[in-house]
């Protein structure tokens, strides 16, 4: 079954633990994503790769880091969480870049306090 | 970049009615319009998408219409039923980054 699927589905941390939220597709696309969705405010995009060790930042990349080592995975990695980065967060994954289907991970619920 | 307006941002309709929703883009050179549908506690997942050259497309009760000239295009679900109350997200690709940049969505909420 193709699919994006993301660990940890929820998770509550403290101010300033690093943390890492994997990311992991099994279609082979090349371009994968971060977004944070925020009531009224939709999904804001934080980071794209679009191929392995090729990273670059979206809309509101601050106080996150990604990497690219494989294909199949693009982990978001949190160094010094805040509670402005309290917000539910999925990835994606699509073949192409910003003009085909986009599939989505189940998300991730995040709190910092 | 791209900036996406989407409204509105709540709908209640009743159960058998229509609902629209309505997005504008800002960038004449995005040519790929798609619709999400996000139920709860799942991730967004696309409904239909339309691109730059039709100007309507229909998918059984579903159906999207496209204004090139007025850039901006919506969503239509006819004959609503309780299952399609969710959140739906228009979007639209930002060229110069290469992503898609998305409204700030619609809750809809089908009364039974």
């Amino acid at each position: 079954e193709a699919q994006v699927t993301q660990n940890p589905r929820y998770l509550i941390t403290v101010t300033g633990k690093k943390l890492t939220v994997t990311c992991s597709q099994n279609m082979n696309h090349e371009y994968m994503s971060w977004y944070r969705q925020d009531p009224g405010l939709g999904l804001r995009q934080i980071y794209y790769s679009m191929n392995v060790e090729v990273t670059d930042k979206g809309d509101v990349p601050e106080g996150y880091k990604v990497s690219r080592k494989e294909k199949r995975n693009f982990p978001l990695i949190l160094e010094s969480p805040s509670p402005n980065q309290t917000s539910l967060y999925f990835c994606a994954s699509s073949s192409k870049t910003g003009n085909t289907e986009a599939f989505f991970g189940q998300g991730t619920r995040l709190t910092v306090v | 970049g791209e900036n996406v307006e989407q409204h509105p941002s709540t709908l209640s309709v009743q159960e058998g009615d229509s609902a629209v929703i309505k997005c504008t883009y800002s960038d004449s050179a995005s040519n790929y319009f798609p619709w999400y549908k996000q139920e709860l506690g799942k991730g967004p997942q696309l409904i239909i998408d339309i691109r730059s050259n039709v100007g309507e497309k229909k998918d059984q009760r579903i159906a999207v219409t496209l204004n090139k000239t007025a850039k901006h295009f919506s969503l239509h679900i006819t004959e609503t039923q309780p299952e399609d109350s969710a959140v739906y997200f228009c979007a639209a690709p930002d060229t110069g980054r290469r992503a898609l940049t998305f409204g700030s969505g619609t809750r809809l909420q089908v009364q039974p």
